[in-house]
């Protein structure tokens, strides 16, 4: 089975910073790689998917970036309501899928 | 709008059996793949299983095969997870979410419910 690892598992940042978390897989996913954006209590809900493509109707400071085993989430200014935790997630074939272990973004 | 309703968590013995339904909303229910997600308590997300629209191919996580059953009834707009020989460590949030009409198409986990609780304890 492919493995995902975040990093960092959790982070501290303000308002307005530039946040930048990895992922990296075991094994060469291409760009089959999505992240989702969890709040406590709620259903996660996709930002982006296929390495770099922004789901329609999400904020464009979001991206991501990579290819490959090494990936990227940045979220370019923070904003209040991205304090969440963020998961990546590998759907290289459509047998099984795996998740990293998520990170949490915290206010410093 | 498209929306997922799950329903059929409960508390359930060690070794007993649970069905999670789901029911469908918003889209041609026939035309997706369909997948269930779980999340233990205070845990990340688990991916469990994977089911096309014709459910010619499903898959599972290795800890759930031979145990869970993923299935569909396109007619009633369905999803379903029957989950028997429950173990404590199966108790999390179970999510049924749309994925693909067409793989490797847009979002592989694109919209989830708000997910049903499933407790193992004796």
């Amino acid at each position: 089975d492919i493995q995902m690892t975040q990093s960092p598992s959790s982070l501290s940042a303000s308002i307005g910073d530039r946040v930048t978390i990895t992922c990296r897989a075991s094994q060469s996913i291409r760009n089959y790689l999505s992240w989702y954006q969890q709040k406590p209590g709620k259903a996660p809900k996709v930002l982006i998917y296929a390495a770099s493509s922004l789901k329609s109707g999400v904020p464009s400071r979001f991206s991501g970036s990579g290819s490959g085993t090494d990936f990227t989430l940045t979220i370019s200014s923070l904003q209040p309501e991205d304090f969440a935790t963020y998961y990546c997630q590998q759907s290289y074939g459509s047998r099984t899928w795996t998740f990293g272990q998520g990170t949490k973004v915290e206010s410093k | 709008e498209v929306q997922m309703v799950e329903s059929g968590g409960g508390v359930v013995q060690p070794g007993g059996s649970l069905r999670l339904s789901c029911a469908a909303s918003g889209f041609t229910f026939s035309n997706y793949w369909m997948s269930w997600v779980r999340q233990a308590p205070g845990k990340g997300l688990e991916w469990v299983a994977n089911l096309k629209p014709d459910e010619s191919e499903k898959y599972y996580i290795g800890s759930v095969m031979g145990r869970f059953t993923i299935s569909r009834d396109n007619a009633k707009n369905s999803l379903y997870l029957q989950m028997s020989r429950l173990r404590v460590e199966d108790t999390a949030v179970y999510y049924c979410v749309r994925s693909w009409a067409n793989p490797n198409i847009g979002p592989p986990l694109d919209y989830w419910g708000q997910g049903t609780l499933v407790t193992v304890s004796s």
